[in-house]
């Protein structure tokens, strides 16, 4: 019940064109779902994150989308650039400073 | 803008040995945590550590694991009797516990254990 389960493992796309990737959560009690960004050899970083009193949130070219009621939520990125080529987490916590639970990872490549 | 440090960025260690790794957190945090990866793999949480107590311990933080804040700016994991299986890369988080929460991670300490 503590697993976050995200696909796909890993994802090509062109440039300029739009990235989606897919988390989904059984524990009830997550109530803060943050999306990481890794590139090589470096630690996570916070891209964006969403409560579950809304149902999408946007910063620049990235967005969330959260379904409550399937327990679902997603990561899109548009207007994708060789820049983003990176490694996502999506991660789920009961509260925003208690444990973060990890998806398994998705491994972006943005073609030129 | 503030950065969680940590030290080394690599070590290398032989089995059996005691590592003791390093992370200063970000200064006014007060919930700090250690998260390992093994390579290739998702980002597993160990400890979470407030007011100079464990909050919270995975399965994986077991009596090999302890975690120590020894002054008021760092925060170390100490790993005694190091196995293979704990080759990993070591990451150091902290969080003001408020607002929009959010953890700031370090950029990780990779440990192998040889």
């Amino acid at each position: 019940q503590q697993q976050v389960k995200q696909s796909p493992q890993s994802l090509i796309v062109q440039k300029g064109g739009i990235s989606i990737i897919n988390c989904a959560y059984e524990n009830t009690a997550f109530d803060y779902f943050p999306w990481y960004q890794q590139f090589p050899g470096k630690g996570p970083a916070l891209l964006i994150a969403i409560r579950p009193d809304v149902s999408e949130k946007k910063e620049g070219r990235f967005t969330i989308s959260f379904n409550k009621s399937a327990k679902q939520f997603s990561l899109h990125i548009m207007d994708s650039q060789p820049g983003d080529s990176a490694t996502y987490f999506c991660a789920a916590s009961s509260t925003g400073f208690q444990k973060l639970v990890f998806g398994t990872g998705t491994r972006l490549l943005v073609s030129p | 803008e503030p950065e969680v440090t940590q030290t080394p960025s690599h070590q290398v260690t032989q089995m059996g040995q005691e590592v003791i790794l390093r992370c200063v957190p970000i200064s006014n945090h007060l919930y700090f945590y250690w998260y390992r990866q093994i390579l290739g793999q998702k980002v597993e949480f160990l400890v979470s550590f407030y007011n100079n107590e464990i909050s919270e311990k995975s399965e994986i933080f077991d009596d090999q694991f302890s975690v120590e804040r020894p002054d008021g700016s760092n925060f170390t994991l100490k790993i005694r009797s190091t196995k293979l299986e704990d080759s990993a890369m070591y990451f150091c988080a902290s969080s003001t516990g408020t607002g929009n929460y959010g953890y700031t991670f370090g950029s990780g300490t990779r440990l192998t254990v040889v």
